[in-house]
């Protein structure tokens, strides 16, 4: 079992759309969960973070925890054709620097 | 301008023949980590260094070396290379007490 899971996708919604991506992850110690966005040929940047659970709201973008669900989420409100990317969940456990990343969901966001 | 810097960006080589891959950032960050992307595996750790002459192995350690003689370089020698290590890597950084990775441009290697 993959220690972060993701739909490979890819995931295509509408301009306007809301884009809804999902992780699941299996050390249960883990405390700190980011999601990071990766364009084609550059590389990932840092979008979100969140260590509780609940929603944390920064602009356009939700990050959603649940860890008794060792689950993650991340929501796209009004998709622009700009978020067209692959979005990496990763994980930190409890102690550490190491971060785990799940191979990624690609999002396409069609005008 | 804060940045991690890898060279070259760019190489094609042969099996065998020893390569470096050089990382450096000017943010003064304890934090060096090289990963490697492949297609529908993600980014996998190969090694972390703490901080200076300290360095660890990740997940997929082998067949490369690393070193961290100084604070702001953090080379990944590859001492034989195989096709199987055809990749992208990224160098990343993070300052202590930090969350946030800065990832470097990344370097798409072939080894033939």
């Amino acid at each position: 079992q993959k220690e972060v899971e993701q739909n490979s996708g890819p995931l295509s919604v509408p301009e306007g759309a809301i884009a809804s991506l999902n992780c699941t992850y299996s050390d249960r110690v883990s405390q700190s969960f980011f999601w990071y966005r990766q364009y084609s040929g550059k590389s990932p940047e840092l979008i979100m973070s969140i260590y509780s659970n609940g929603d944390k709201e920064d602009g356009r973008f939700t990050a959603q925890l649940n860890k008794a669900s060792q689950y993650v989420s991340l929501l796209i409100r009004d998709s622009q054709p700009s978020d067209s990317a692959t979005y990496l969940c990763a994980v930190r456990a409890e102690y550490g620097n190491k971060l785990v990343f799940g191979a990624g969901t690609i999002l396409r966001v069609k005008s | 301008e804060a940045q991690v810097t890898q060279n070259p960006r760019y190489l094609i080589t042969v099996t065998g023949k020893k390569l470096t891959v050089t990382c450096s950032q000017n943010m003064n960050h304890e934090y060096m980590s090289w990963y490697r992307q492949d297609p529908g595996l993600g980014l996998r750790q190969i090694y972390y260094s703490m901080n200076v002459e300290v360095t660890d192995k990740g997940d997929v350690p082998e067949g490369y070396k690393v070193s961290r003689k100084e604070k702001r370089n953090f080379p990944l020698i590859l001492e034989s290379p195989s096709p199987n290590q055809t990749s992208l890597y990224f160098c990343a950084s993070m300052g202590r007490g930090g969350d946030t990775q800065y990832f470097g441009p990344g370097t798409r290697l072939t080894v033939l």
